[in-house]
């Protein structure tokens, strides 16, 4: 089965600085991967996503995402913080397929936080 | 284009009380999930459907029941509240062509309390 890992549930920058929220997943095949938003009182919506081609991932709001398929690394960053970057932001896996019902698996989640 | 709708926003319970919580979706999806996120677990896929008529488990489903009578339509049923059912519901939805072409699109959530 698939799982993600986020390391750190919490973490904060200063406004203006790098931001980088971790996440690792462990499939013996290199699934989907996806970064979700959830700001505050929202449902979650999709930052970026890596299904196949460059491993440089470019998604909104100035964040990006690098597969690393031999650190099983899917890292977010976003070179300046802004204080609308405050959310929670999940790490997310599926299956590599583009026909099947594949289903996420989400992980626990990142909160960050801007610090004025 | 309202997109993924569900309604309560929120709900207190008494323990042993029912209730369904309603989604709807105007995107003309095939794919439809119900997930409930408790804080530091991330979200769990309690049921979700491929179309109308079809649903299936998933990872949490004791103590919920779904129906998928239309495609728009997706609701869940709680039939005994406990205290274990306190949560944040999301429903979502997405295209048919898989989890790389068509990500998930999600409501704002239910906020249910059961005491």
């Amino acid at each position: 089965a698939q799982s993600v890992t986020q390391l750190g549930s919490h973490v904060s920058v200063s406004e203006g600085a790098l931001v980088l929220l971790r996440c690792n997943y462990s499939s013996s095949v290199p699934p989907y991967l996806f970064w979700y938003v959830q700001y505050p009182n929202q449902g979650l919506q999709l930052l970026l996503k890596y299904t196949t081609g460059a491993t440089l991932v470019k998604g909104i709001n100035g964040f990006e995402a690098e597969f690393k398929k031999s650190e099983t690394s899917f890292h977010l960053t976003k070179p300046s913080a802004h204080m609308s970057d405050a959310a929670e932001y999940f790490c997310a896996v599926s299956d590599r397929s583009n026909f099947g019902n594949e289903k996420l698996t989400f992980g626990t989640g990142t909160r960050l936080t801007i610090i004025p | 284009n309202a997109g993924v709708t569900q309604t309560p926003k929120f709900r207190i319970l008494k323990i042993g009380q029912s209730m369904t919580l309603q989604c709807t979706q105007d995107m003309n999806h095939n794919y439809m999930y119900w997930y409930r996120q408790d804080p530091g677990m991330g979200l769990k896929l309690i049921y979700y459907s491929v179309g109308a008529g079809i649903t299936d488990k998933g990872e949490v489903p004791n103590g919920y029941n779904v129906s998928r009578s239309t495609t728009e339509d997706f609701p869940l049923r709680l039939e005994l509240a406990a205290p274990s059912q306190t949560s944040v519901y999301f429903c979502a939805s997405r295209a048919s062509g898989g989890q790389g072409r068509s990500p998930l699109h999600f409501g704002n959530g239910t906020r249910l309390t059961v005491t």
